[in-house]
């Protein structure tokens, strides 16, 4: 079974403050994804990862910053955490190899920022 | 015009109603239709997949494809009160695995 996990499933943060959000997978997938989601807004992807050390912006990413040092982890930071960055946080991952499109997703982290 | 649309609903039906859930969208390069199913306070998880148009069956769920319309529904017949959940959409334009998600339907199947 894919296992995504991550490191938070609800965090209370100060405006200003550097969150670091983790996330892990353990089926040695090569693409990796920061999602959040909102209420009314869906799933929008922040960042993405084809592989260790490489990452492409996605359609949200102002304010947040990634890390993949690692095949297995995919950090998400907020550099400077805002009221409106107050959401679910959702990571996914997927095999580059195979064809397939579906992605694994975490449990999600619900975020807020006071 | 958002690329993909959903009705965020709630759809409230009783339990055993054949269940429809909709999504439209406007770029024609999509060509891989995706459907996940989100339980509260859970991540979504892939419940079916169809590539280009036509209708893929598994078990009490229908996927459905036509792509002259840009339209892609799912079925779900004999609806249990463990079917309540969010459903999202999501689609793939051919050669990219980034796909574009609906805002995702709420469903509540009742007792």
């Amino acid at each position: 079974d894919v296992k995504v996990t991550q490191s938070s499933r609800y965090l209370v943060k100060r405006t200003g403050e550097k969150v670091f959000l983790e996330c892990v997978q353990d089926m040695d997938h090569e693409n990796m994804f920061w999602y959040r989601q909102d209420p009314g807004l869906g799933l929008r992807l922040i960042y993405f990862s084809y592989d260790v050390k490489m990452k492409e912006k996605g359609d949200i990413p102002e304010g947040y910053s990634v890390s993949r040092e690692k095949k297995e982890r995919f950090s998400l930071i907020l550099e400077s955490a805002s009221t409106n960055q107050t959401s679910m946080y959702l990571c996914a991952s997927r095999p580059r190899a195979g064809g397939t499109y579906e992605q694994y997703f975490g449990p999600g982290t619900r975020l807020t920022v006071t | 015009q958002k690329e993909v649309e959903q009705d965020p609903g709630p759809l409230s039906v009783p339990e055993g109603a054949i269940v429809s859930l909709n999504c439209t969208y406007s770029n024609s390069a999509f060509q891989y239709f995706m459907w996940y199913r989100q339980y509260s306070r859970k991540g979504p998880e892939l419940l079916m997949y169809t590539y280009s148009s036509g209708n893929k069956e598994d078990g009490r769920f229908t996927a459905q494809v036509d792509k002259s319309s840009k339209y892609i529904s799912l079925f779900i017949r004999d609806s249990q009160p463990s079917d309540s959940a969010t459903y999202l959409c999501a689609m793939c334009p051919g050669g990219s695995y980034i796909p574009t998600f609906g805002r995702g339907t709420s469903l509540i199947v009742h007792p």
